[in-house]
């Protein structure tokens, strides 16, 4: 079993709708929980970043933890076309020398139609 | 600006022959990773540094070597390229490690044949 699970999409949808991407995970010891987006050819930039449970909102952006479900979410709101792109999420927890690995789900890829 | 630059953005070789790819960050950052990003896989971690003369394993790192000579560089090493490490190559930074989130390169996409 993966350590994070992502459901891959692809996921298409019109602009100005909701869109809701989501992870599970295993490991009870993560802590920092991170959204990135990817556009293509490009490297992932972090969009979101939020430490253990509850909700961060910023702009059009909501990304929400639940630690005991083990369970995050990103919501976009007011989806526009310029939103489209793969969007990661990861996670870490502190080890021995620090928070030092970062796990990443698979990736959702989102289309955001005109 | 800010960034994390990775030579070269594109690269193809032939099997066994030996290649570097340089990363290189200008934030000070103490962390510094190598990914790399399959179809269906995604970003995996090969090694990662944190600090100068300290680096350690990722969850996949044969077939490769990194060394960490000064706090800015971290480059990927290749000693004898095979077809499976065709991939993209993604090189990071962080001040905090995953905890503050990283900074990625641009990405370099390998070709073995």
């Amino acid at each position: 079993q993966k350590e994070v699970e992502q459901d891959p999409g692809p996921l298409s949808v019109p602009e100005g709708a909701i869109v809701s991407l989501n992870c599970t995970y295993s490991n009870s010891a993560f802590q920092y929980f991170m959204w990135y987006r990817q556009y293509s050819r490009k490297g992932p930039e972090l969009l979101m970043y939020t430490y253990s449970s509850g909700n961060k909102e910023d702009g059009r952006f909501t990304a929400q933890v639940d630690k005991s479900s083990k369970y995050i979410s990103l919501f976009i709101r007011d989806s526009q076309p310029s939103d489209s792109a793969t969007y990661l999420c990861a996670m870490s927890a502190w080890g021995v020398q620090g928070a030092q690995k970062l796990v990443f789900g698979q990736g959702t890829r989102l289309t955001i139609n005109p | 600006e800010a960034q994390v630059t990775q030579n070269p953005r594109y690269l193809i070789t032939v099997t066994g022959k030996k290649l570097t790819v340089t990363c290189s960050q200008n934030m000070n950052h103490e962390y510094m990773s190598w990914y790399r990003q399959d179809p269906g896989l995604g970003l995996r971690q090969i090694y990662y540094s944190m600090n100068v003369e300290v680096t350690d394993k990722g969850d996949v790192p044969e077939g490769y070597k990194v060394s960490r000579k000064e706090k800015r560089n971290f480059p990927l090493i290749l000693e004898s390229p095979s077809p499976n490490q065709t991939s993209l190559y993604f090189c990071a930074s962080s001040l905090f490690g995953g905890a503050g989130g990283y900074t990625f390169g641009s990405g370099t996409r390998l070709t073995v044949v």
